[in-house]
């Protein structure tokens, strides 16, 4: 089945500042990546997704890069604001299959 | 158009007995997938449902399993619990036709073993 890595598991960074977080997937069948954000005490919500036949995908401050040769995908977050610090995580899966997520990645935006 | 809403919020049981979760989905979703969520190992896929059937299931003993009505809700029931089984427990819907796409959490059952 899908595995899905994910680096680093904490990152701090000054406000203003780039967040990368960085996953790998092991199933070369996977089609669709999605990252989600959850803040404490909430729910996972969807921030962004990318498939298969796109290369990168920007929404306003974040962005999402996959490489499916070396099957890994990124996540970009630009000019870091303190509302950004949460656990982020990313995900694999295909079509009609379970989605394998990652184990996350608590983000702290230090103002 | 409500959330995903799952019952009971938060709930503490001993070893040995056994729990019973519920999920409202979105209405208009057919699929319902459940995971575990403990420190350190992010989300763990227990099984999906769709239109009553269970189409996925992850790496849980036996003494995990669930369920799903005609009317989409679904159910999760852990039997001879036990300490390690402590944790948030999250339900995520899906539109019916979306064989991928974005996963509507709700805001999850926690559950305390004592």
């Amino acid at each position: 089945g899908e595995n899905v890595e994910q680096h680093p598991s904490t990152l701090s960074v000054q406000e203003g500042d780039s967040a990368v977080i960085k996953c790998t997937y092991s199933d070369s069948a996977s089609n669709y990546f999605p990252w989600y954000k959850q803040e404490l005490g909430k729910r996972p919500q969807l921030i962004i997704d990318i498939r298969s036949n796109v290369g990168e995908k920007k929404d306003q401050r974040i962005a999402v890069t996959l490489n499916k040769t070396a099957k890994h995908f990124s996540l970009h977050i630009t000019e870091t604001q303190p509302e950004d610090s949460a656990v982020y995580f990313c995900a694999a899966s295909r079509s009609y299959q379970k989605v394998t997520f990652g184990t996350g990645t608590k983000l702290q935006v230090i103002p | 158009k409500a959330g995903v809403t799952q019952t009971p919020r938060y709930l503490i049981k001993t070893r040995g007995q056994q729990v019973t979760l519920s999920c409202s989905p979105i209405s208009g979703h057919r699929s319902v997938s459940w995971y575990q969520q403990t420190p350190g190992q992010g989300l763990q896929f227990l099984f999906e449902y769709f239109s009553e059937t269970q189409r996925n299931k992850g790496n849980f003993p036996g003494r995990f399993s669930g369920r799903q009505f005609s009317n989409s809700r679904s159910e999760m029931n852990v039997s001879t619990l036990e300490l390690g089984d402590s944790a948030l427990y999250l339900c995520a819907s899906k539109t019916q036709g979306d064989d991928t796409g974005e996963l509507f959490f709700g805001e999850g059952s926690r559950l305390t073993v004592l």
